[in-house]
């Protein structure tokens, strides 16, 4: 059952705690990206990998960590330093023009 | 640069009369255009995409729509609505350039159903 999986759905994140989300496919696709979503704006892009160890800022990096070890694999970690971290995180992959999304992730702060 | 401009950030209709979903885009060049659709707490799945080939472009689930380079224009339509359409759609822009070609996504447009 081919397609990309986010987990956990929901993450609660303390004062001052790096918390890392995760993102896998089984596409084979080469390209990876996260994005954030916010009530009534679309969705801003994080960071994106256009290839195994290797990955480039998008619009919104600042407080953010990304890695791409594997080709499966592409795990996003919020940090510290991500003041307003509260928003919905999607994950999507491409080999072409079209991106195919995850399910999502919505990380909460307590 | 690539933009999209969905001109209704809530539409409401009722189930069996047709929808419309509007979106404006502003390109340098031919772009690629397509719709997602998002049912809450979901992600985003594609309904179709635009790449320069028919102007009409059938998607998933009775949608389509028109790419209309005069009124630079890539509205969405369906002929009837059904309750399980109520979600929130996104008309996204093809940004090409660089080390790679990014997405740029409207503000969204909340469909509601009504029965």
């Amino acid at each position: 059952d081919g397609g990309i999986t986010q987990s956990p759905k929901y993450l609660f994140r303390k004062e001052g705690q790096n918390v890392t989300l995760s993102c896998e496919q089984n596409l084979n696709h080469d390209a990876m990206y996260w994005y954030r979503q916010d009530p009534g704006q679309g969705l801003r892009l994080i960071y994106y990998s256009q290839i195994v160890n290797d990955f480039q800022k998008g619009d919104i990096a600042e407080g953010y960590s990304v890695s791409r070890e594997k080709k499966e694999s592409f795990p996003l970690t919020v940090t510290s330093a991500q003041k307003n971290p509260t928003a919905f995180y999607l994950c999507a992959s491409s080999a072409g023009e079209t991106q195919y999304f995850g399910p999502g992730t919505r990380l909460l702060v307590l | 640069a690539q933009s999209v401009t969905q001109l209704d950030s809530h539409v409401s209709v009722s189930e069996g009369t047709p929808v419309l979903l509007r979106c404006n885009y502003s390109s340098s060049y031919s772009p690629s255009l397509f719709w997602y659709v998002q049912h809450p707490n979901k992600g985003l799945q594609l309904l179709l995409k635009y790449t320069s080939a028919a102007t009409l472009v059938k998607g998933i689930n009775g949608f389509e729509a028109e790419f209309k380079k005069s009124e630079t224009s890539f509205h969405l339509t369906k002929p009837s609505a059904h309750m399980s359409d109520a979600a929130e759609y996104f008309c996204v822009v093809l940004n090409y350039g660089g080390a790679t070609n990014k997405l740029i996504f409207g503000t969204g447009t909340l469909l509601a159903v009504q029965p």
